[in-house]
């Protein structure tokens, strides 16, 4: 079976706070994600990593960045938070390029 | 680029209905595509998919039949459940975009007793 975990379910911190989200798998998969899901808005990527080391923004990346120093875990930083960074965040995974992502039961981040 | 267009929810339904959620895809090349569910408080999982032209996805009774003619892949189940009470995303995943997955906005389902 495919284990996403993240590391917490539920968060709160303060503005300008540094806020780490870390996300770990066990399928070996090359490719992780992280997504921020919105009422209405849907899902949204923020950044992805295909291999060790590398990283590609997505189509939201102002106010976070990544880290990817082993193949299992992908963690993502904010830098300095603000309250629009109130969200539910998912991590998943993927192998090949075509096939089914693996999603984390999400992180429900509240900035007050 | 790519993108997926969802039916608008939220839908509402009693047990038992027939459900059709509607979902149409732009893609530049050949896709796969992708029903995803998410139960209150968990991250999403596959429901279905198909990859190619004419495939038909199926499971836990819902059904979805890839339509390249309509650039189509609707999901369907016959008989609607209270446990099937969720949101659905249909989704694309092309070879051309670095294994990157284009999402629908989510479709909610409530079914009542």
């Amino acid at each position: 079976d495919v284990k996403v975990t993240q590391s917490s379910r539920y968060l709160v911190k303060r503005t300008g706070e540094k806020v780490f989200l870390e996300c770990v798998q066990d399928m070996d998969h090359e490719n992780m994600f992280w997504y921020r899901q919105d009422p209405g808005l849907g899902l949204r990527l923020i950044y992805f990593s295909y291999d060790v080391k590398m990283k590609e923004k997505g189509d939201i990346p102002e106010g976070y960045s990544v880290s990817r120093e082993k193949k299992e875990r992908f963690s993502l930083i904010l830098e300095s938070a603000s309250t629009n960074q109130t969200s539910m965040y998912l991590c998943a995974t993927g192998g090949q390029v075509l096939e089914t992502q693996y999603f984390g039961p999400g992180t429900r981040l509240l900035v007050l | 680029g790519n993108s997926v267009t969802q039916m608008e929810g939220p839908v509402t339904l009693s047990e038992e209905a027939f459900l059709t959620i509607n979902c149409t895809y732009t893609a530049t090349g050949y896709p796969s595509l992708f029903w995803y569910v998410q139960y209150p408080g968990e991250g999403l999982q596959l429901l279905l998919k198909a990859t190619k032209a004419d495939d038909k996805g199926s499971n836990k009774g819902f059904e979805a039949t890839y339509r390249k003619e309509t650039t189509s892949f609707h999901l369907e189940k016959g008989s609607v459940q209270v446990s099937d009470s969720a949101v659905y995303f249909c989704a694309l995943k092309e070879f051309t975009n670095a294994g990157k997955s284009t999402f629908g906005d989510g479709t909610t389902l409530t079914v009542k007793p």
